[in-house]
């Protein structure tokens, strides 16, 4: 069993639509989490990280944590074509190792 | 504010050639800084870890090795390419015992 567990997808949405893209972990031990967007052939850029359970927001990203279930979403509301990408979830203990999901492809239709 | 530098963009290289990519951080100091290669489709594998200088930490054996000769400069390199070492490579930085990393732009390597 991996560590992290993501739908690879592709997700297809048409644009304004909410965006639900979800993760599930095995470690206890994690206590952070985090959500990256990766465009092709780019490098994984940072949305949002989260600390233990709960919800934070940002614009029209929500990250979602629920420890007891250890399960990790991430919500777009209103979503665009620019939103088109592969999105990366990764948990850490706050050792030095983080521990990533496959990626979700998300097309998002104009 | 913090950047990631990686060079080069692009690489050809031929089999049994010899590798040297480089990543640079500014902004930051004292980092964990980590290389990571990521296969088409496939998820992130971390390579090497180092949480300071001349301290290295492989997580996969191969014929790769990295080096970390100034605080904030750490490089991959490779005596002879094979052709199983093209992909995507992905520096990356961390602060100690930090809750989050940040990646660099990456360098795409065909071995031919």
């Amino acid at each position: 069993q991996k560590e992290v567990e993501q739908d690879p997808g592709p997700l297809s949405v048409p644009e304004g639509a909410i965006v639900s893209l979800n993760c599930t972990y095995s470690n206890s031990a994690f206590q952070y989490f985090m959500w990256y967007r990766q465009y092709s052939r780019k490098g994984p850029e940072l949305l949002m990280y989260t600390y233990s359970s709960g919800n934070k927001e940002d614009g029209r990203f929500t990250a979602q944590v629920d420890k007891s279930s250890k399960y990790i979403s991430l919500f777009i509301r209103d979503s665009q074509p620019s939103d088109s990408a592969t999105y990366l979830c990764a948990g850490t203990s706050g050792t030095y190792k983080y521990i990533f999901g496959t990626g979700t492809r998300l097309k998002v239709l104009a | 504010s913090q950047t990631i530098h990686q060079w080069p963009a692009t690489l050809v290289q031929p089999v049994g050639s010899p590798l040297s990519l480089e990543c640079t951080v500014e902004g930051t100091s004292n980092p964990n800084l980590y290389w990571y290669r990521q296969a088409a489709g496939r998820g992130l594998q971390l390579l090497f870890y180092s949480v300071g200088i001349g301290q290295i930490s492989s997580e996969v054996p191969q014929n790769l090795s990295a080096s970390r000769p100034q605080d904030r400069q750490f490089i991959l390199s490779s005596k002879k390419l094979l052709l199983s070492d093209s992909g995507f490579y992905l520096c990356a930085w961390s602060v100690q015992g930090g809750e989050t990393q940040y990646f660099g732009p990456g360098t795409r390597l065909l071995v031919l």
